[in-house]
């Protein structure tokens, strides 16, 4: 059981270049979530979405894109990257249970610099 | 955005001791109170998912608390060991919106053989 696959782990880009952060769970769970992790911060929400078709901003959305086609994948598009989005990125996936959620699955992470 | 706090910041135990760390959270709108373990150069991954005031889990030498009325959680670890070295992460869940994980920054636990 895979969990969450999170690629790439690495990834240095040029100020303007657009990127796509691939994520995917086989685990069937409807939930799947996108973060940012910055010194000193807690891991702050980009976008979000609860199901196939189904996407919505979190706490820091600008820059980046959702979408989510089936189940299983929800890449995050940076579309013009900036050094304000040098970060290290988490995917996580869970049950949406529809008034709680069960624990969050995060993936390996992906660190990435924008020179 | 919720505020969502953990104190202390970080913290150097040695091998044996039992610590403490604390997660503040609004009292208001709860659904759920998550706590994970996140070792260096991996993933976090769950310790706890706690839903109800007065909640008690444990895990092993790891314990956490719930008071929902006053916004609080304790992780408690006992005899401390090297192998806990993690930085542990307390998350609350609010009952608007979308079912969103708020995180707070961490308590970064360093244990000393």
């Amino acid at each position: 059981n895979a969990g969450v696959t999170q690629t790439p782990k690495f990834q240095v880009l040029k100020t303007g270049q657009s990127m796509t952060l691939q994520c995917a769970q086989d685990m069937n769970h409807e939930y799947m979530s996108w973060y940012r992790q910055d010194p000193g911060m807690g891991l702050r929400l980009i976008h979000y979405s609860v199901g196939a078709g189904i996407t919505d901003q979190g706490e820091v959305p600008n820059g980046y894109n959702v979408s989510r086609s089936t189940t299983e994948d929800f890449p995050l598009r940076l579309l013009s990257a900036a050094p304000s989005q040098t970060s290290v990125y988490f995917c996580a996936s869970s049950y949406w249970q529809g008034v709680t959620n069960t624990e969050a699955f995060f993936g390996q992470g992906t660190r990435l610099t924008v020179v | 955005i919720l505020n969502v706090e953990q104190s202390p910041q970080s913290l150097h135990v040695q091998e044996g001791d039992s610590t403490n760390f604390t997660c503040s959270f609004p009292s208001s709108n709860f659904y759920a109170l998550h706590w994970y373990r996140w070792e260096t150069a991996k993933s976090p991954e769950a310790l706890f998912v706690m839903t109800l005031n007065g909640d008690e889990k444990k895990k092993g030498r790891i314990s956490a608390t719930l008071n929902t009325k006053e916004g609080y959680s304790y992780l408690y670890i006992k005899g401390s060991q090297p192998e806990d070295s993690a930085t542990y992460l307390c998350a609350f869940l609010d009952q608007t919106g979308a079912n969103n994980l708020f995180f707070g920054t961490g308590t970064r636990l360093t244990v000393i053989p």
